[in-house]
């Protein structure tokens, strides 16, 4: 059974500060998504990466995937308090089928 | 960017009727949608997974007879909660997606099901 650890689960942070989220799972898997919730709200897509070694940048965020060690990063940097929000990792474990499994979360409160 | 809609946003009913949540894809053809829930403060978790014009593929644990799921169209998916309990009361999110392998899936809204 696949399993998706994100850790930490809450963040609380100030403005400016740098941050990163991690996201392990356990079996093997090329595609990895994160998104972003709002209280109340679905989910926003913020980033797909679909190879070992991709990077991608968007803002303030900036997510990464190593295949090897089954592990993704989310880097915040210069948080600002409109990045508030609860931030999920998912795997796709059946190659490109997007059956994802999603970690529980990380719900970050940036602080002014 | 691709849009997927749900109807209604929210619903409350009283113990032991049935729901019915559509999803549709506004602009764009969905060969595949996916049902989840969430429960307060918590993860997402598949239910089922629907392709057009085939029985859904549900996740194990998932009841296909309380939570049954039609997918009859490119551009609309049902789930009814039968018989209702309280139990039952979360947060359920439909996504679709397109047929091209390098198709990505877009979230619908959400609907809030509240059962009394």
């Amino acid at each position: 059974e696949l399993k998706v650890e994100q850790n930490p689960l809450f963040l609380s942070m100030q403005e400016g500060k740098n941050y990163t989220i991690y996201c392990n799972y356990s079996t093997t898997s090329d595609r990895l998504y994160w998104y972003r919730q709002d209280p109340g709200k679905s989910l926003e897509s913020l980033f797909v990466l679909l190879s070992n070694g991709a990077v991608k940048q968007e803002g303030r965020l900036m997510a990464s995937l190593d295949t090897k060690a089954r592990l993704s990063t989310l880097h915040i940097t210069a948080a600002v308090h409109d990045l508030s929000a609860t931030y999920f990792c998912a795997v796709d474990i059946q190659g490109g089928s997007e059956k994802l499994v999603f970690g529980k979360g990380t719900k970050l409160t940036v602080n002014p | 960017g691709a849009v997927v809609s749900q109807h209604p946003s929210w619903v409350i009913c009283k113990s032991g009727t049935s729901v019915k949540i559509e999803c549709r894809s506004l602009d764009f053809q969905a060969t595949t949608m996916f049902w989840y829930r969430q429960f307060p403060k918590q993860s997402l978790m598949l239910m089922a997974t629907s392709n057009e014009g085939s029985k859904a593929t549900y996740e194990q644990g998932v009841e296909k007879d309380k939570f049954l799921i039609n997918h009859a169209s490119l551009t609309l998916s049902t789930l009814t909660v039968t018989s209702a309990h309280p139990e039952d009361s979360s947060f359920y999110i439909c996504s679709a997606r397109g047929d091209s392998v390098a198709d990505t899936q877009y979230f619908g809204p959400g609907t809030r099901l509240t059962v009394l």
